[in-house]
């Protein structure tokens, strides 16, 4: 079984610029979510998706957050006009269907620094 | 609203002592799921266990045992004899069934443990 990926693994950029991560879950998982995680926390929800639709967003998710699942397949969150509050890792996770199912596996997360 | 604490922020233990991360949880629905999660420096989270509310068997796996307890709403994790490569972050996280089906994660602050050699 292929995990969950995510690129890029790093990402340094300037305030007000624009980011994109991208998250491949495993295959079979119809289930997406979205997480940041800050220094020293667990990490917190932001979306999740249920094939192509996005049915949660958390309210730490603002306007300058949006997210995709275009295929049902991978999905890219795009932050606009980033913010050093931004600086995070953010973690993509994905289940299946059934028992198995409730539980998520995580990527290996993108680590942003906005300077 | 659904909450997990996870009191112990840091733990230093010497190679091959026992050592207990606790977990409380907080929620009003029935069923539940409770999930311990271990993050390395490296920063994945890597799954340990799983258990539904209605399931409070104690479970072992090799050097690890969960003991969960509805009647005091704590989900505790103790490894056995414990090595340098336990060394990492544990978290302890909660999903609800009235979440719908998102299920999404509320995680505890997480222990970092530390074994020496």
């Amino acid at each position: 079984d292929t995990g969950v990926s995510q690129d890029p693994r790093h990402k340094i950029t300037k305030r007000g610029q624009n980011v994109t991560f991208r998250c491949d879950p495993i295959s079979e998982h119809n289930r997406l979510y979205w997480y940041r995680q800050t220094l020293g926390q667990g990490p917190e929800f932001l979306t999740y998706f249920q094939n192509e639709a996005q049915l949660e967003k958390s309210r730490l998710l603002s306007d300058r957050f949006s997210a995709e699942r275009p295929k049902g397949s991978f999905s890219t969150l795009e932050i606009q006009r980033t913010e050093q509050g931004d600086s995070a890792m953010y973690l993509c996770a994905s289940r299946g269907l059934g028992e198995r199912g409730e539980t998520q596996y995580f990527g290996p997360g993108t680590r942003l620094l906005v300077l | 609203a659904q909450k997990v604490t996870q009191a112990q922020t840091e733990i230093s233990v010497v190679e091959k002592e026992d050592v207990t991360l606790d977990c409380v949880y907080e929620t009003r629905d029935t069923t539940y799921y409770l999930f311990w999660y271990k993050q390395p420096p490296s920063g994945e989270l890597v799954f340990l266990i799983r258990r539904n509310s209605f399931d409070e068997q104690n479970e072992i796996s090799g050097r690890y045992s969960w003991n969960f307890q509805k009647s005091t709403s704590s989900f505790n994790f103790t490894i056995t004899a414990s090595q340098v490569v336990d060394s990492a972050v544990y978290f302890c996280a909660l999903s609800e069934f009235s979440s719908g089906s998102a299920r999404q994660l509320t995680f505890g602050s997480g222990t970092q443990l530390t074994v020496l050699p």
